[in-house]
């Protein structure tokens, strides 16, 4: 199983991206999926949720307004699109499979790093 | 939004000690808690689901306990490659608040 990331940069305050994450060897399809973010040495923080098909998405406070998460199950691809960026929004952001716990195996991917600063 | 307490932020102890730490939900979670291993560089290992149970392949000095909202992940006996930062997680719903991690060091 492979969740690979990509899109992250370098980006002005105010600025946007839009981040992917493409699935391999999985099943993509049927499983929601989450972005985690974690910044320079800083802990981890839960971003956003996205159920398999779509139907509905959960934000963060830190969040919510500025990011959308989405999916297309025909492409196996998770996005993630940042708008209105700050500085506090660098981070290593990660794509994250929604795990049955006892039952399924939560994946990570390597990770994509977004850095906001001018 | 509920909120993940955990403690101490970080510790020291000497190898074959026993640590203990505490993660604490401002509200109900039942025992939907994960306890996380990460290593520098590396992405978060699962240890512990269900407040308590062990994930396949972890080593069975690592250990999860409740108690209503307050959750503790107990290393019987440190050892040398469990320097690492240990995350709690809820998972009662789609809000997957994270704790703030604790740093342990020998």
């Amino acid at each position: 199983v492979q969740l690979v990331e990509s899109g992250g940069g370098v980006v002005q305050p105010g600025g946007s991206l839009r981040l992917s994450c493409v699935a391999s060897e999985f099943t993509f399809s049927s499983s929601g999926m989450h972005w985690v973010r974690q910044a320079p040495g800083k802990w981890l923080e839960w971003v956003a949720f996205i159920p398999y098909d779509g139907s509905f998405q959960y934000y963060a406070d830190s969040v919510r307004g500025r990011f959308t998460i989405s999916r297309d199950n025909s492409r196996h691809t998770l996005f993630l699109q940042m708008n209105s960026l700050r500085a506090e929004d660098t981070a290593v952001y990660y794509c994250v499979n929604d795990a049955i716990f006892g039952k399924d195996i939560d994946y990570w991917g390597q990770g994509t790093l977004v850095t906001v600063s001018s | 939004d509920i909120q993940m307490t955990q403690s101490p932020s970080s510790l020291s102890a000497s190898v074959g000690d026993r640590v203990t730490i505490t993660c604490r939900a401002s509200q109900d979670i039942r025992n939907h808690l994960v306890w996380y291993q990460q290593k520098p560089g590396k992405v978060p290992k699962l240890l512990i689901y269900a407040a308590s149970t062990l994930q396949t392949g972890v080593p069975s000095r690592f250990s999860g306990s409740a108690s209503g909202t307050d959750f503790t992940l107990t290393i019987i006996s440190l050892q040398p490659e469990d320097v690492a930062t240990y995350y709690c997680q809820k998972y009662d719903n789609a809000y997957r608040t994270f704790g703030q991690g604790t740093k342990v060091e020998i």
